[in-house]
């Protein structure tokens, strides 16, 4: 149990496009999912806390208008780079919580943007 | 905001030597998990520890938390090959999930 699915795995984009990448949990109702971003060789940094059927808290430092977040359902949470830029290219994990303190990744998606 | 470092950034051992990396947070930490990412994957959980001192083993890995619940670490005894990857410590100050990770360990282990 507790699996957590994100799609696409890998996207390559044209500068100026937008990018949506999708994070379901596949087995459990998640209440909160979590998006990272993750530059080679380093750690993981929370960019935004997603909470179904409520407006994303961003962490300091993210730009709110460049990564929106929807978090629909009980099930699933996007997170669309708008108007993607090469530096904007990095692995982007989400994961979900169904209430505990444990979170469960997505596998991750990484996304070069050309 | 809350930091979490580890120590050492890179550790490059022969199979069969031991292995510890040591996770430090600026704050009190609620509990601290320690995740294990392989080269080109994601994250995955290896364990949660939530009280001062508690030590916790798995097969050839051991886990401790700290009395002061700001410092923990992880060894293995006997690395292998598949315990190449980088391990990072995460640290939970009570928000349900909302993790600061640490800035990892990379292990690399040759025969």
């Amino acid at each position: 149990g507790a699996v957590v699915s994100q799609h696409p795995s890998r996207v390559i984009c044209k500068s100026g496009t937008s990018v949506k990448i999708e994070c379901r949990s596949l087995d459990f109702q998640a209440t909160t999912m979590f998006w990272y971003r993750q530059f080679p060789k380093k750690s993981l940094m929370l960019m935004a806390t997603s909470n179904e059927g409520s407006k994303a808290t961003y962490e300091q430092g993210v730009e709110k208008d460049k990564f929106l977040i929807n978090h629909a359902s009980l099930t699933l949470s996007t997170l669309t780079v708008t108007s993607a830029h090469p530096e904007d290219s990095s692995f982007y994990i989400c994961s979900a919580s169904r209430g505990e303190t444990e979170a469960f990744f997505g596998q991750g998606t990484r996304l070069t943007v050309v | 905001g809350q930091q979490v470092m580890q120590i050492p950034q890179y550790q490059h051992v022969q199979e069969g030597e031991d292995f510890t990396t040591y996770c430090n947070s600026s704050t009190t930490l609620s509990n601290i998990q320690w995740y294990k990412q392989r080269p080109g994957g994601h994250p995955v959980f290896l364990i949660q520890l939530v009280k001062s001192g508690e030590v916790k083993k798995q097969k050839r890995l051991t886990f401790q938390f700290g009395e002061a619940k700001k410092n923990s670490s992880l060894h293995i005894t006997a690395t292998q090959t598949t315990d190449v990857g980088t391990y990072f410590c995460a640290g939970n100050t009570g928000t349900a999930s909302k993790l600061t990770f640490g800035t990892g360990t990379r292990l690399q282990v040759t025969l």
